[in-house]
C-alpha cells in the first residue's frame, strides 16, 4: 500500500521559494496507471489545485499560480516537490501531495491517494 | 475554468439520516466529477469517481449520479464516522477545479 508524506519548512518569509517534498513510499512514483499532483487548502477555504506531474516529465499548472510554481518527480529518491516562488500571504495553507490515477475504463482519473498535508505559513 | 458550485455549504443531520450534496458545473462536464471526504487531522479520501463509481474500500452507504451540468452525493443511513467535509472535483479539463465543500455536521 502507497503512503504519501508531505515535508518542508512550516514557515516561510514573503518574497521566499515555498518548498516541499512528497516522499512517496510502498510503490514507484513513475507508472503508466498514475501521475502526481499538488493541492492546497488556505485556511477557512476550500481546495486548490495548484498542478501535476506525468510520467512523461510533462506538468500542468493552475494558470493562476503557472508563473511562480514548478513540479518535478525524483525517481532515485521516489519524490515529487513542489516550488512556489515569490512567496506571499495568499500562499498560507495545507498542502497535500495526491496520487492521480488514471482510470482507463471511464477515460477519466481521480486523486485516489493523499498525503496528511503539511501546513505552511508565509509571513 | 469550471466553476463548481456545491449546495448546501453546510448541514446538520443525525446518524441515520440520508444526507443529499449536490454539485452544479457552470459547463457540462459529462460524468468526469469525483468526490473526496476530508476530516481535520486525516488525509482526504476519494468516495466516487467519475460521478457513479464506487472507490475501493468505500462503504456502498455512499453513492453518486449526474451527468452534464448536475451531480448528487447521497450518503445512506449517515453513520458517526461520516461527520466531515465533502467536495465534487471536475477531471474535465484544466485546471481541475473543485466545490466550495458541504460540511456535515451533527444536529
Amino acid at each position: 500500500q502507497m503512503q504519501l508524506q508531505e515535508s518542508g519548512p512550516r514557515l516561510v518569509k514573503p518574497s521566499e521559494t515555498l518548498s516541499l517534498i512528497c516522499s512517496v513510499s510502498g510503490g514507484p512514483i513513475i507508472s503508466n496507471s498514475y501521475s502526481w499532483a499538488w493541492i492546497r487548502q488556505p485556511p477557512g477555504k476550500g481546495l486548490e489545485w495548484i498542478g501535476s506531474v506525468y510520467q512523461s516529465g510533462t506538468t500542468h499548472f493552475n494558470p493562476s499560480l503557472m508563473s511562480r510554481v514548478a513540479i518535478s518527480a525524483d525517481t532515485s529518491r521516489n519524490q515529487v516537490s513542489l516550488k512556489l516562488t515569490s512567496a506571499t500571504a495568499a500562499d498560507t495553507a495545507l498542502y497535500y501531495c495526491a496520487r492521480l490515477a488514471w482510470i482507463v475504463r471511464d477515460m477519466a482519473d481521480a486523486f485516489d491517494m493523499w498525503g496528511l498535508g503539511t501546513k505552511v505559513i508565509v509571513s | 475554468d469550471i466553476q463548481m458550485t456545491q449546495s448546501p455549504s453546510s448541514l446538520s443531520a443525525l446518524v441515520g439520516d440520508r444526507v443529499t450534496i449536490t454539485c452544479r458545473a457552470s459547463q457540462s462536464i459529462d460524468t468526469y466529477i469525483n468526490w473526496y471526504q476530508l476530516k481535520p487531522g486525516t488525509a482526504p479520501r476519494l468516495l466516487i469517481y467519475a460521478a457513479s463509481n464506487l472507490h475501493s474500500g468505500v462503504p456502498s452507504r455512499f453513492s453518486g449520479t449526474g451527468s452534464g451540468t448536475d451531480f448528487t452525493l447521497i450518503i445512506n443511513r449517515l453513520e458517526p464516522e461520516d461527520f466531515a467535509t465533502y467536495f465534487c472535483q471536475q477531471s474535465y479539463t484544466i485546471p481541475r477545479t473543485f466545490g466550495q465543500g458541504t460540511r456535515v455536521e451533527v444536529k
